[in-house]
């Protein structure tokens, strides 16, 4: 069965460069959701969307931006990045009507250097 | 610290009288928000049930209003009657289906 993909899977960026990182639910979730994992912590909810539009909003910086598309592809924008930022950006999908089923991709490790 | 935080802890007002109770959450991500009333000795009856996209919700004198962006939600009386005098709680409902109970607000409508 299909998973959820994200691209890349690894990304090393300068401080204050940019970064934008894809999510590619499975087929038919409408609903997406970002989280960020820093190295030895829980992760963090930034962001969901459901049917392109932004339906909950966790501790993302206002650094960050994201929207879903038409096709339930997700992508979260990152500029002027940090040292900070570094860390595993995992996105999951679910069907609005099964929230509590949440489908997580395997991530994306980003470095700031 | 409670999720879901609501303000004031109690009120009196005039029979005749509108007023506003307030509800803040930290609950995320976001599923809903209901809004009870709950008679002394009595179980809570469900007033508003309110998604992320629905900012304004009624129940006859009852308003419910609901700023996702904000985490905020409240309830408003218009034209209190005695019935109205009772504990109205904020109940918000996370993704993972878990609700998260405010501590309720106690009306008193005196005549």
């Amino acid at each position: 069965a299909a998973g959820v993909i994200q691209s890349p899977r690894h990304l090393i960026k300068e401080k204050r460069e940019t970064a934008t990182l894809k999510c590619y639910p499975i087929p038919r979730h409408d609903t997406v959701y970002w989280y960020q994992q820093g190295p030895g912590q829980d992760p963090q909810f930034l962001i969901s969307f459901y049917e392109k539009m932004q339906s909950d909003k966790g501790s993302i910086p206002d650094r960050f931006s994201a929207q879903q598309f038409s096709d339930y592809h997700s992508e979260l924008n990152m500029s002027s990045l940090e040292l900070g930022d570094s860390a595993l950006y995992f996105c999951a999908s679910s069907l609005w009507t099964s929230v509590d089923t949440q489908y997580f991709g395997p991530g994306t490790r980003l470095t700031v250097l | 610290k409670n999720q879901v935080e609501q303000s004031p802890q109690s009120l009196i007002i005039l029979e005749g009288k509108n007023c506003t109770l307030q509800c803040n959450y930290t609950v995320s991500p976001f599923s809903n928000l209901r809004w009870y009333k709950q008679d002394t000795g009595r179980g809570p009856v469900s007033l508003t049930i309110m998604t992320f996209s629905e900012n304004t919700k009624s129940n006859g004198r009852y308003t419910a209003t609901l700023d996702a962006d904000t985490k905020q939600s409240s309830l408003h009386i218009t034209a209190s009657q005695l019935s109205d005098s009772a504990s109205y709680i904020c109940v918000v409902s996370g993704r993972d289906y878990k609700l998260s109970f405010g501590a309720g607000t106690t009306v008193t409508v005196r005549a």
